[in-house]
């Protein structure tokens, strides 16, 4: 099992349309939770730190699921500029461990 | 703007020569982290390095790849005698090693070798 799993992509959604990404991870000793969005040949942005009670961030939110080891992002309301490749982030104790991504297209 | 620093930003090399990735952590941080993207693919983990010491080289090539993150001075990755296969983008990200730290990236140089 990889140590950080996520939805196989593409996504490709109309604008204004609400899409949710999962990501499980391996290993239930892992402490911090992270979404990061890269663009095309670009390095990865913080986009939200994901907490044990769930959190929001305008548009978007993130919750964790210990019980399960899963995190998810949910994007409402979707524009254009969120296309992107979403990354799941686990520091997995001793270091951090990137999902392969889930690469999301908003159509007009 | 004190964020992460790598360069050069673009490195072309011919097939043997010697690649040297350089990184300059956020003001503050003291772990840093290297990660290799292929074309259409996701990062890949390489290494983890704290001042002077290597935590985690697990997912670093066991022959020709090197690393250091010396007490003064820029993170290197070293790539010896680089082969085809190593063009891709390599990126350095830093934090402050807490539990809660996101990481920061750098820009990433991208190897191309001919």
């Amino acid at each position: 099992r990889k140590e950080v799993e996520q939805d196989p992509g593409p996504f490709n959604v109309p604008e204004g349309a609400t899409v949710a990404f999962n990501c499980t991870y391996s290993n239930s000793a892992s402490q911090s939770f992270f979404w990061y969005r890269q663009d095309c040949r670009k390095e990865p942005k913080l986009l939200m730190s994901v907490y044990s009670s769930g959190n929001e961030d305008g548009r978007f939110t993130a919750q964790l699921n210990r019980a399960s080891q899963y995190i998810s992002l949910l994007i409402r309301d979707s524009k254009l500029s969120d296309s992107a490749t979403y990354l799941c982030v686990v520091n997995m104790v001793y270091d951090m461990r990137f999902g392969a991504g889930t690469r999301l297209t908003v159509k007009p | 703007n004190a964020g992460v620093m790598q360069n050069p930003r673009h490195l072309v090399r011919r097939r043997g020569q010697e690649a040297r990735l350089r990184c300059s952590p956020m003001k503050g941080h003291s772990h840093v982290y290297w990660y290799r993207q292929l074309p259409e693919e996701g990062l890949k983990f390489m290494v983890y390095l704290q001042k002077e010491n290597i935590i985690d080289e697990s997912g670093m090539p066991k022959e020709r790849f090197s690393a250091e993150f010396p007490k003064e001075g820029p993170s290197i990755l070293r790539i010896q005698q680089v082969v085809r296969g190593d063009s891709a983008a390599y990126f350095c990200a830093s934090s402050h090693g807490t539990g809660d730290s996101p990481l920061h990236f750098g820009n990433g140089t991208r190897l191309t070798v001919t």
